[in-house]
Order: C-alpha cells, then sequence, then structure tokens
C-alpha cells in the first residue's frame, strides 16, 4: 500500500507570515508529485508538477522543493494573505494514477 | 484553459434509488478521465479510471456494477450511483486529463451525495 503523507494537518498564521508544510511520499520508483491548492466549494487547482531530485518550482509566493531520494516535498508560502486560505494537497503520480495525501488545511487570518 | 464541470454539485436521494453524477471537460479533449470519492477527513480515493470508448477500469473494492460509468465521448463522463444506500453517502469529484498533456489533471468541483 502506498502511502502519501502530509503534516500538518492544519495550520493558522497571520496574515504577513511566510509558512511551509511537507509531503511524504514512496522514495522508490519516483515518477512526479503534484500540488494541488484546493478552496472549499472550487475544483482543485494544480500548482505544481515536480519530476526531477532536487526540484525547485516557484509560482508567485509559493514555492515547492522535491527529494525524490528521502521521498519529500516542501510547499513554502511565502507572506502569507487571506486569500491563500484553502487545502493543498500532494499526490505521487504512479502505475497512470494519483495516490493523494489528507491534505493540509491552510487559514490565514487578516 | 482547462476546465472541468461536473453536475449536479449537490444531490439528496432516496435510498434504492439511482444517481447520475456528469463531468465534463469544457474546452479541451479528455482521452483519459478519473472518478474519486472522498470520505470526511480522509484523501481523495481513485474508484476508476475511465478512457473513451472502452470499459472503465475499477479499484480493488469498488463495485463495478454500483458504480457504472461511460465515458462516450472525449468531453463527456457520467458516474451513476445505483440502488443508493445511505452509505453511499459521500464527496464525488472526477478529473480529466487532457489529451497528449502528460502527467496533468484537471478537476471539477464535486459532487456531495446524500442517500437518505
Amino acid at each position: 500500500i502506498l502511502n502519501v503523507e502530509q503534516s500538518p494537518q492544519s495550520l493558522h498564521v497571520q496574515e504577513g507570515d511566510s509558512t511551509n508544510f511537507t509531503c511524504s511520499f514512496p522514495s522508490s520508483n519516483f515518477y512526479a508529485l503534484h500540488w494541488y491548492r484546493w478552496e472549499t466549494a472550487k475544483s482543485p487547482e494544480a500548482l505544481f508538477v515536480m519530476t526531477l531530485n532536487g526540484d525547485e518550482k516557484k509560482k508567485g509566493r509559493i514555492s515547492a522543493t522535491l527529494n525524490t531520494k528521502e521521498g519529500y516535498s516542501y510547499l513554502y508560502i511565502k507572506g502569507s494573505q487571506p486569500e491563500d486560505s484553502a487545502t493543498y494537497l500532494c499526490a505521487f503520480f504512479r502505475t497512470d494514477k494519483l495516490i493523494f495525501g489528507t491534505g493540509t488545511r491552510l487559514q490565514v487570518f487578516p | 484553459g482547462a476546465v472541468v464541470s461536473q453536475h449536479p454539485s449537490r444531490v439528496i436521494c432516496k435510498s434504492g434509488t439511482s444517481v447520475k453524477i456528469e463531468c465534463r471537460s469544457l474546452d479541451f479533449q479528455a482521452t483519459t478521465m478519473f472518478w474519486y470519492r472522498q470520505f470526511p477527513k480522509q484523501s481523495l480515493m481513485l474508484m476508476a479510471t475511465s478512457n473513451e470508448g472502452s470499459k472503465a477500469t475499477y479499484e480493488q473494492g469498488v463495485e463495478k456494477d454500483k458504480f457504472l460509468i461511460n465515458h462516450a465521448s472525449l468531453t463527456l463522463s457520467t458516474l451513476t450511483v445505483t440502488s443508493a444506500h445511505p452509505e453511499d453517502s459521500s464527496f464525488y469529484i472526477c478529473s480529466a486529463r487532457r489529451q497528449g498533456n502528460g502527467y496533468e489533471q484537471y478537476f471539477g468541483p464535486g459532487t456531495r451525495l446524500t442517500v437518505t
């Protein structure tokens, strides 16, 4: 059974704080790792697809790093804003399927 | 681009009836669509993968006669929950993979099913 773990489960931060969370996945037979941002009542939105060890991707104030040898990825949000409030999901790609973690629920207070 | 719609967003039905959920890719052709289910405080669990024009591939433990999937065109897949029971109450969400676009999946907003 493939396990994808995300921590923390939830996070409350003040506007302007920077934050980060972790996704752990099996380190063997790595193919790709996806990050999604999911706001309530909306569709999950693709943030990054990461494929190479040492990859670092950035989209505005959000960035992600990847370590395939040890099986983890970090997602960073610099200067959090209330509109960043969402659940952030990671998903491990294996045999043509996405295996999701349970997500990190971020709440940013003004 | 890459918008996926899902209809209905919420449905309440009586035990024993069937419910159909539609998943449409609005601005692209989707060779493959996926159906997921999410229980409270759990992750999205893949139920089945459907390819246009062929039978869906179901994950272990998912009853294919209960969850009928049809992918009749490159822009539409449907999930029918047959003879629904209260334990089928859940959040169902679909995703679509664009033709020739590698790994990325684009998600619909999901359907909340409540069976009374």
